[in-house]
């Protein structure tokens, strides 16, 4: 596609349900990462992918974060048993391999109440 | 671990007036990121900065990279009221001295300007 696509645009969940983000990256981007945005914070990394490999999930803040890529193209951030203080603008970006620069997506706005 | 400070967090100015935003990092790096964000909006990519004494513009904004002093500046000249927004400088972690994946983030300059 033209951009970095990511949905739901806006998500309302309860405190302990599970919700899953999806991100579909620009064609023939190899890299992608999610970051969570914090109201008023700059982007942090969460997670990156190389193709379908998970290279680092370092910035996962716990266990009830999982993120895939299975097929090397669209990305999933699965959050489990939300909690209040997940409620951020979670952004994906994607990148050629070496390229300049990333494309960011317009971000899924989380809201656990 | 890579840091990213910038200053001002919070900067009003009026339209005509010229400023710049600074933007220090903790390790060496010959990659930096400059976005624009405006409210409720995803990342606009305004610069990228390759290399030492790299200066880059576009129309007022003028952005340039010290990787010795690891700072970069971002330059607003007359300034105007669409310049509005929320200015992020980041460091590419895969070009730093700590090897880190992704980008790490400055906290944001909140950027106001009265007509």
């Amino acid at each position: 596609g033209a951009g970095v696509s990511q949905s739901p645009r806006y998500k309302v969940a309860k405190r302990g349900q599970d919700v899953a983000l999806r991100c579909d990256p620009i064609s023939g981007h190899v890299s992608l990462f999610w970051y969570q945005q914090a109201l008023g914070q700059g982007p942090e990394f969460l997670t990156y992918f190389q193709n379908e490999a998970q290279l680092d999930k370092s910035g996962l803040p716990s266990d009830r974060f999982f993120a895939e890529r299975p097929e090397g193209s669209v990305s999933t951030l699965k959050i489990q048993r939300t909690q209040q203080e997940d409620s951020a603008v979670y952004l994906c970006a994607s990148s050629i391999q070496g390229a300049d620069g990333y494309t960011f997506g317009s971000g899924t706005r989380l809201t656990v109440v | 671990e890579l840091k990213v400070e910038q200053n001002p967090l919070f900067l009003s100015m009026q339209e005509g007036k010229n400023y710049t935003i600074y933007c220090n990092y903790s390790t060496t790096s010959d990659r930096l990121y400059w976005y624009r964000q405006d409210p409720g909006k995803s990342l606009e990519s305004l610069f990228v900065l390759l290399s030492n004494g790299a200066v880059k513009q576009e129309g007022r904004l003028m952005a340039s990279l010290d990787t010795k002093a690891r700072l970069s500046t971002l330059h607003i000249t007359a300034a105007v009221h669409d310049l509005s927004a929320t200015y992020f400088c980041a460091v590419d972690g895969v070009w730093s001295g700590g090897g880190a994946d992704g980008l790490t983030f400055g906290k944001g300059t909140h950027l106001i300007i009265q007509p």
